[in-house]
């Protein structure tokens, strides 16, 4: 079966200082990653989705930017905070299914507070 | 542009009626309706999807209504209990290009009291 791992739990970081969240998927290869964000009692913002090794695209314009050096494996990084960036960051994974759609499957998630 | 309005944002029912949730979307090309459930503090779980060819489908207590030519959809959970207690994300999908771009609506948090 599949799984995917997303760390840290939580982050307390202060303003100015960088950030890697790190995403792996088990059980599946090629598979599409996205980053989400989610701000306190808000819906699912889509960050950044990739499709294969370094493909990365970008939904909004913003601090942050993202990598796929592994085909499991999504980073999420910036080089430095802003206060704006606190909130919920979900990884999730969706199947290539060469145009059949397939539900997202989120990780646990990462609280990032910027103080 | 491409937007999923969802409604009620709140919602409150006692334990053992029907709750109601429903979402209209903008992006005629969608044809993927997945439902998510978020408990508080925890990551959205998918709970029931449902495809455009499809007008109903019925899982257990939960049940999705799509409706292409209105462009709604809609969750019905019936028998209520305090573990449906949620944040529950409605979302309109279609294949772009080679990847699942999924809008989803802005949640609805609802509260079954026992």
């Amino acid at each position: 079966s599949q799984t995917i791992h997303q760390w840290p739990a939580t982050l307390v970081q202060p303003v100015g200082s960088p950030l890697s969240l790190e995403c792996t998927v088990e059980g599946t290869s090629n598979p599409n990653l996205y980053w989400y964000r989610q701000a306190a009692g808000r819906g699912l913002q889509l960050l950044f989705y990739s499709v294969g090794i370094g493909q990365i695209s970008s939904e909004v314009p913003q601090n942050l930017s993202a990598s796929r050096p592994q085909d499991r494996q999504f980073i999420l990084s910036s080089k430095k905070l802003l206060l704006s960036d606190s909130g919920f960051y979900l990884c999730a994974w969706s199947r290539d299914r060469f145009g059949l759609n397939s539900p997202l499957h989120f990780g646990n998630g990462t609280r990032l507070t910027v103080t | 542009g491409e937007n999923v309005e969802q409604h009620p944002s709140t919602l409150s029912v006692q334990e053992g009626d029907s709750a109601v949730i429903k979402c209209t979307y903008s992006d005629s090309a969608s044809n993927y309706f997945p439902w998510y459930k978020q408990e508080l503090g925890k990551r959205p779980q998918l709970i029931i999807d449902i495809r455009s060819n499809v007008g109903e489908k019925k899982d257990q207590r939960i049940a999705v209504t799509l409706n292409k030519t209105a462009k709604h959809f809609s969750l019905h959970i019936t028998e209520t209990q305090p573990e449906d207690s949620a944040v529950y994300f409605c979302a309109a999908s279609h294949m772009k290009t080679s990847y699942d771009k999924v809008i989803f609506g802005p949640g609805t948090s609802l509260s079954v009291i026992p």
